[in-house]
């Protein structure tokens, strides 16, 4: 498969235990984030988003977690199995009318 | 219903030749964003494109061009290609948002510079 990033840090985690992917953003005034996972081969495709009016958002065995005074974002992933490995990626707008500013990413790497 | 469609998938070029990259979005779909995706870099917006109209332009020099067509369809152009060049170039298109959540990727086209 295609090589999407070969200077990412890599989270290894066993097949079963939680997930945490931590991302930093750049400009105080975003106010959108949103998570994608992009597996090799494909583009990026969309898991969750979140306002900055909110702390905490869940989805579907994901968390997303906000905190704007210090611009850090994480994914937090529940009982990670191998289809979770991939790289995944957060991206900033401001009001959803700006060009997203993506992060470098972190690829996830499922032990089995 | 049909997601994004990029074609070539695969393309090598050479040195200062140019080449022209298809995207044909979700049907409906009016917003049609590039990005290259580098390993040192990252994703980085191109420019977007709405109504046949580009709406915003990322930094990059002006051999990177594009244009969208009536049907929403688009094209980006690269001229006097460099090994720099090399990238997945993705495309994403949306109802109408530029940053939304509507945005839906394509798989890319992977362009080699030789």
């Amino acid at each position: 498969g295609e090589s999407v990033g070969l200077h990412l840090p890599t989270l290894s985690v066993q097949e079963g235990d939680n997930s945490i992917i931590n991302c930093a953003y750049s400009n105080s005034a975003s106010d959108y984030f949103i998570w994608y996972k992009q597996e090799s081969g494909k583009g990026p495709q969309f898991i969750i988003d979140i306002r900055s009016n909110m702390d905490k958002r869940q989805g579907q065995r994901v968390t997303v977690l906000l905190n704007k005074t210090v611009k850090h974002l994480s994914l937090q992933i529940a009982a990670t199995q191998p289809g979770d490995s991939a790289v995944y990626f957060c991206a900033e707008s401001i009001s959803g009318n700006t060009p997203l500013v993506f992060g470098k990413g972190t690829r996830l790497s499922v032990i089995a | 219903k049909a997601g994004v469609t990029q074609t070539p998938r695969y393309l090598i070029k050479t040195r200062g030749q140019q080449v022209t990259l298809s995207c044909s979005p979700i049907s409906g779909h009016r917003s049609v964003s590039w990005y290259q995706q580098t390993p040192g870099q990252g994703l980085q917006f191109l420019f977007e494109y709405f109504s046949e109209t580009q709406r915003n332009k990322g930094n990059f020099p002006g051999r990177f061009s594009g244009r969208q067509f009536s049907n929403s369809r688009s094209e980006m152009n690269v001229s006097t290609l460099e090994l720099g060049d090399s990238a997945l170039y993705l495309c994403a298109s949306s109802l109408g948002a530029t940053g939304g959540a509507g945005y839906t990727f394509g798989s890319g086209t992977r362009l080699t510079v030789v």
